[in-house]
């Protein structure tokens, strides 16, 4: 079983629809991570969470540390946010762990 | 801020062939990272420096697998002799050292064996 588990795999929405992934893991950490990685391109670097939420333009996070989850929200999704979302935790020293990340499809 | 430079973005090697990878961390970043991204898989961790020393390798194909980080600054990874599964993305990222922060990443380096 991965340290990280995220769900779903792969996700198709139509623009407009709210989309939720969620990620799980099952060891301490000091800081959950959301990414995004385009095609061809580098990840991008979403979100750090520690505890609570936090939100940036239509992209909202949470975490809760007692459950061990934290989810990512996307409202009012557009083409555009077509990428794969990573979660990825941050446990002893600096060392990530990541999701096997979530492929999300946004069709006009 | 400049971000983390990786060359080249795209190389195709055959089998049995040697390849090398090169990283300019973001500066005055001291942990450095070289991950693999195999299709469909997120990135693991193939070794993390610290300044010019190893903090974990121990998922680092070693026989065939090498990297370096002499200075303190650019790190080289190298495979040689490659094999058809280690066609991957593979890359790299830096971080500071002494406070919780985002991992950077550099847009990395697709190697494809064939």
């Amino acid at each position: 079983k991965n340290e990280v588990e995220q769900s779903p795999q792969n996700l198709t929405a139509q623009e407009g629809e709210f989309i939720t992934i969620n990620c799980s893991y099952s060891v301490g950490i000091s800081a959950l991570h959301w990414l995004q990685q385009h095609p061809g391109g580098g990840i991008v670097s979403l979100f750090m969470l520690s505890s609570g939420k936090k939100k940036h333009g239509r992209l909202i996070a949470t975490i809760n540390i007692q459950e061990k989850h934290s989810s990512l929200h996307i409202t009012a999704s557009h083409p555009r946010d077509s990428a794969v979302y990573i979660c990825a935790v941050r446990t002893s020293g600096s060392r990530l762990t990541f999701g096997e990340g979530t492929q999300l499809t946004v069709n006009p | 801020e400049a971000g983390v430079a990786q060359s080249p973005r795209y190389k195709i090697i055959e089998k049995r062939q040697s390849v090398a990878f090169w990283c300019n961390p973001i500066s005055g970043h001291a942990t450095l990272y070289w991950y693999q991204q195999i299709l469909g898989q997120g990135p693991k961790l193939l070794i993390q420096f610290q300044n010019n020393g190893v903090v974990d390798d121990s998922q680092l194909p070693k026989d065939r697998f090498s990297a370096e980080r002499l200075k303190g600054v650019d790190s080289t990874l190298k495979i040689q002799p490659a094999k058809l599964e280690d066609s991957a993305v593979y890359l790299c990222a830096s971080s500071l050292v002494f406070r919780v922060t985002e991992a950077f990443f550099g847009q990395g380096t697709r190697l494809t064996v064939v």
